[in-house]
């Protein structure tokens, strides 16, 4: 079965610095979709990034950016210029058919 | 506005209760995905639904079921409600465009928040 790992339950970052948040999955898939989810306090689920996997070129949208290694089965995401309003959980996610989610980091942005 | 409609949004009821939960998908959207999130965890897939089609299926209780309609809104019936259950239920609804390789994700609708007394 597929699972997606986010080892960092909490995570803490300077405003205007920046952060990697870290994402294994374990699939034997070859072709797949890769996605950052982001849910502030309100609680909406935000799309923040997407990645195919066939794709060798890292996905980058604004101030985030990812380093996808397929044969590590590494997803991370990276956030530059921390901005007060990055601060929310942020979820991992693997999709063939239905998303699977990971149990997420909590990322605080430190004034 | 994400497009992805949740009624209620709040509902408090006591155990042993039934609710239902109503979500509009997007416009255009046929694939509808329910998902459970209890407190300060991730979000577990219950089930999904295509075209009026039960799809793919989760760790869904038996006494939760769901079902799509014609019109593509779809309904999770929650029954013999435990203290457990209490939790933030997420629809999402996606265009599963097949066949090009395109996939952008779902879009969420603002959950209803359970909580059962």
């Amino acid at each position: 079965a597929q699972t997606v790992t986010q080892s960092q339950p909490e995570m803490s970052v300077q405003e205007a610095e920046t952060v990697t948040l870290s994402c294994t999955y374990d699939t034997s898939e070859s072709d797949y979709y890769l996605f950052w989810y982001k849910q502030p306090p309100s609680r909406q689920m935000i799309l923040v990034i997407r990645q195919e996997a066939y794709k060798q070129q890292n996905a980058t949208e604004n101030r985030f950016s990812v380093n996808f290694q397929k044969a590590a089965k590494s997803f991370s995401l990276k956030i530059s210029d921390s901005q007060l309003g990055d601060a929310a959980m942020y979820f991992c996610a693997y999709e063939d058919d239905k998303i699977i989610f990971g149990k997420g980091t909590r990322l605080h942005i430190l004034p | 506005d994400s497009g992805v409609t949740q009624t209620p949004k709040h509902l408090i009821t006591a155990t042993g209760q039934r609710v239902t939960l109503r979500c509009s998908p997007r416009s255009g959207d046929l694939s509808v995905y329910w998902y459970q999130q209890s407190l300060d965890q991730g979000l577990q897939f219950l089930i999904q639904y295509y075209n009026g089609e039960e799809r793919a299926k989760g760790n869904i209780l038996e006494r939760f079921s769901a079902q799509q309609f014609p019109d593509l809104h779809s309904e999770l019936n929650l029954s013999s409600l435990e203290l457990g259950d209490s939790a933030l239920y997420f629809c999402a609804s996606s265009r599963e465009i097949t066949g090009t390789g395109d996939n952008y994700g779902y879009t969420f609708g603002s959950g209803t928040r359970l909580t059962v007394v």
